[in-house]
């Protein structure tokens, strides 16, 4: 199994500003991606988190407004940036080992925008 | 993406079997069956995947149906913790490693004293 933390666990923020979450796992991933839940609605994967490359975006969801940094096996950031109310939500980070067939997800990022 | 079929809710009494059943009737040869959960506040946690034969663990058991155009997840003996949505997804056993989840609209379980 895997444990992973993300940082903030919550946050209210100003429309126009960015916010950067970490995701953090206890040991090295294959795999890594960043889901957004909207309030009560399902998960939706914004994009798989490359190390060494590029992430990889679904559709709907671009480089620009979601920045993605993943540096090593261990570590990824997704920052929202420029944020209005509607990026109010819950994200999510989850990894994949290569050995595993399942994906463990975080606890959730909270995000309001006001 | 071969899409999945589950009722929006449904309940339970504490300590009796629950049987939530999920269609996939465009389901192809390569796909797993693969059941997660969300527990309020949480993120999701895997419970269960299955390919062809019926499958246990300490969580759940899953029931393949012969055509693999259903299946059903079986909780022995429903607690209030497993109050939950539940979220039936397939995955292609060629991309498993890499391959997204895509999940529905679950469905929300209630499980009542």
């Amino acid at each position: 199994s895997a444990v992973i933390s993300q940082k903030p666990s919550r946050d209210i923020c100003q429309r126009g500003t960015s916010l950067t979450i970490q995701c953090q796992v206890d040991s090295q991933v294959t795999m890594m991606f960043w889901y957004r839940q909207q309030p009560g609605q399902s998960l939706t994967l914004i994009a798989t988190a490359n190390q060494g490359s590029e992430a990889t975006y679904e559709s709907g969801f671009v480089i620009d407004k979601f920045p993605i940094s993943r540096p090593n096996l261990t570590f990824s950031t997704l920052t929202v940036s420029n944020m209005s109310p509607e990026d109010s939500s819950i994200y999510l980070c989850s990894v994949e080992a290569s050995s595993y067939n399942e994906q463990f997800f975080g606890p959730g990022t909270r995000l309001t925008v006001l | 993406d071969a899409k999945t079929t589950q009722p929006n809710s449904m309940e339970s009494n504490e300590e009796e079997p629950v049987h939530l059943p999920c269609n996939h009737s465009t389901i192809s040869g390569t796909d797993y069956i693969h059941w997660y959960r969300q527990l309020p506040s949480q993120g999701p946690e895997y419970v269960i995947h299955g390919l062809t034969s019926n499958v246990n663990n300490r969580m759940a058991s899953l029931a393949i149906a012969e055509d693999r155009k259903s299946s059903t997840l079986i909780l022995h003996r429903a607690t209030l913790r497993d109050a939950a949505v539940y979220y039936c997804i397939l995955r292609d056993i060629l991309t498993g490693g890499g391959n997204k989840l895509t999940f529905g609209t679950g469905t929300q379980l209630k499980v009542e004293l």
